[in-house]
């Protein structure tokens, strides 16, 4: 079975400064791996996907991810944080069968606080 | 272009009665997903469908079932409420071509 892990239930990161949210997966194939953002009260935006190719993806807002197969991992970063930047993180893992996306596996999530 | 709307945006129900939430997929895409999000369990997968058809379900029990008809919208129907089935309910419907799933707003379902 497929299962996501973020260590981090809560990050605080002082404004400007640099961001980085861990991701631990567990999939039996190559994976398709996703970031995704929630803000208090609203639904889910994609920040940026990862199925082949370069290991780096650059995603929106700023962010980027990197997938490293040998640790299972596919963790977000930010070179500097914005205030705006506050939400919850969830990384995801799913499959793809033809017509669009099978279900979702999620994270716990990861809260970003960030201080002035 | 539309994004996925969910309706309605808030619902309060007894329990034991039971609630249909309605989702729009954004316009060309035919596969639609539902979750659930709670303070405990976090973002946990209901079902998918594509083509009308249930291709994928996650563990939740029978009282818990969805439908898609033919222009590709979607409810889901959860029978005999239970106060645990108070949530966040999310939609996210995704392109042929793609892997990834765009989400409504959600609906806040509170049983009391």
């Amino acid at each position: 079975a497929q299962s996501v892990t973020q260590p981090d239930i809560h990050i605080t990161v002082s404004e400007g400064a640099s961001l980085e949210l861990r991701c631990n997966y567990s999939y039996g194939a190559t994976p398709y791996l996703f970031w995704y953002v929630q803000s208090p009260g609203q639904g889910l935006q994609l920040l940026l996907k990862y199925f082949s190719g370069d290991t780096l993806v650059q995603g929106i807002k700023g962010f980027e991810a990197e997938f490293k197969r040998s640790q299972s991992s596919f963790n977000l970063r930010k070179p500097s944080v914005h205030w705006s930047d506050a939400a919850e993180y969830f990384c995801a893992v799913g499959s793809y069968s033809g017509g669009g996306a099978d279900g979702l596996t999620f994270g716990k999530g990861t809260h970003l606080i960030i201080q002035p | 272009k539309a994004g996925v709307t969910q309706t309605p945006r808030y619902l309060i129900k007894t329990r034991g009665q039971q609630v249909t939430l309605s989702c729009s997929p954004i316009s060309g895409h035919r596969s639609v997903s539902w979750y659930q999000q709670t303070p405990g369990q976090g973002l946990q997968f209901l079902f998918e469908y594509f083509s009308e058809t249930q291709r994928n379900k996650g563990n939740f029990p029978g009282r818990f079932s969805g439908r898609q008809f033919s222009n590709s919208r979607s409810e889901m129907n959860v029978s005999t409420l239970e106060l645990g089935d108070s949530a966040l309910y999310l939609c996210a419907s995704s392109p042929p071509w793609a892997t990834e799933a765009f989400f409504g707003q959600g609906t806040r379902l509170t049983v009391v």
